[in-house]
């Protein structure tokens, strides 16, 4: 069975900054998906990025870009630039290419931007 | 842009009490997916449907959950008698599947409808 693990349950970051937020995962399957995804207080699920394990380059989209290292099983986040607007709940998440379609989620990553 | 709608985004409900938690995935999507997060904790699947047909189930969904998708635009989780553990955020996803490609991306969420079971 695949498994999700986000090590870090509370990250500061000063706005401006930049933060990395780590995940890990376990699969023997070699076709997968890794995604991101923000909670913010009003509780909804706002995709951020994805990665395919065969994208040779590391997906990047606006101040998101993950770091997928495939040897070491990691897909860390990394915001630059955090806002205000960045504090929230942050789940990684996995699906295989085959079989099962459905996400595995981590246990997040509460992230406060401090002013 | 195409988003999930759920409705209600509340229901409060009595303990052994029916409900009915809906949903419209993108209307190009193939794939439908409910969730749910007890507050605090992290998100779970419940079961994903495909083809007019459940395709995978959590240990979650037992007896009591159901889905249905009864027309072509809506689909529901019915959860038969409710109990007090299952007060939640459910989230329902849908998710395409893209030309040339043997993933999924990008499954999209909806806004989530919180279920208080009294």
């Amino acid at each position: 069975a695949q498994k999700i693990t986000q090590t870090q349950p509370g990250m500061f970051v000063q706005e401006k900054e930049a933060v990395t937020l780590d995940c890990t995962y376990d699969t023997s399957d070699p076709s997968y998906g890794l995604f991101w995804y923000k909670q913010p207080s009003s509780g909804e699920m706002i995709f951020l990025i994805y990665q395919g394990s065969y994208d040779q380059q590391n997906a990047t989209e606006g101040r998101y870009s993950l770091n997928f290292q495939k040897a070491r099983k990691s897909a860390n986040l990394v915001i630059s630039a955090s806002q205000l607007g960045d504090s929230a709940m942050y789940f990684c998440a996995f699906h295989m290419d085959t079989g099962r379609r459905a996400l595995t989620f981590g246990s997040g990553t509460r992230l406060q931007v401090q002013p | 842009e195409p988003e999930v709608t759920q409705t209600p985004s509340h229901q409060v409900t009595q303990m052994g009490q029916e409900v009915i938690l809906r949903c419209v995935p993108i209307s190009n999507h193939l794939y439908f997916y409910w969730y749910r997060q007890i507050l605090g904790q992290k998100v779970e699947f419940l079961v994903s449907f495909y083809n007019n047909e459940i395709s995978e189930k959590s240990e979650i969904f037992d007896d009591q959950f159901s889905v249905e998708r009864p027309d072509g635009s809506n689909f529901t989780l019915k959860i038969r008698s409710t109990k007090l553990e299952d007060s939640a955020m459910y989230f329902c996803a849908s998710s395409a599947i893209k030309q040339g490609s043997t993933l999924n991306t990008e499954a999209f969420f909806g806004q989530g409808t919180r279920l208080t079971v009294v």
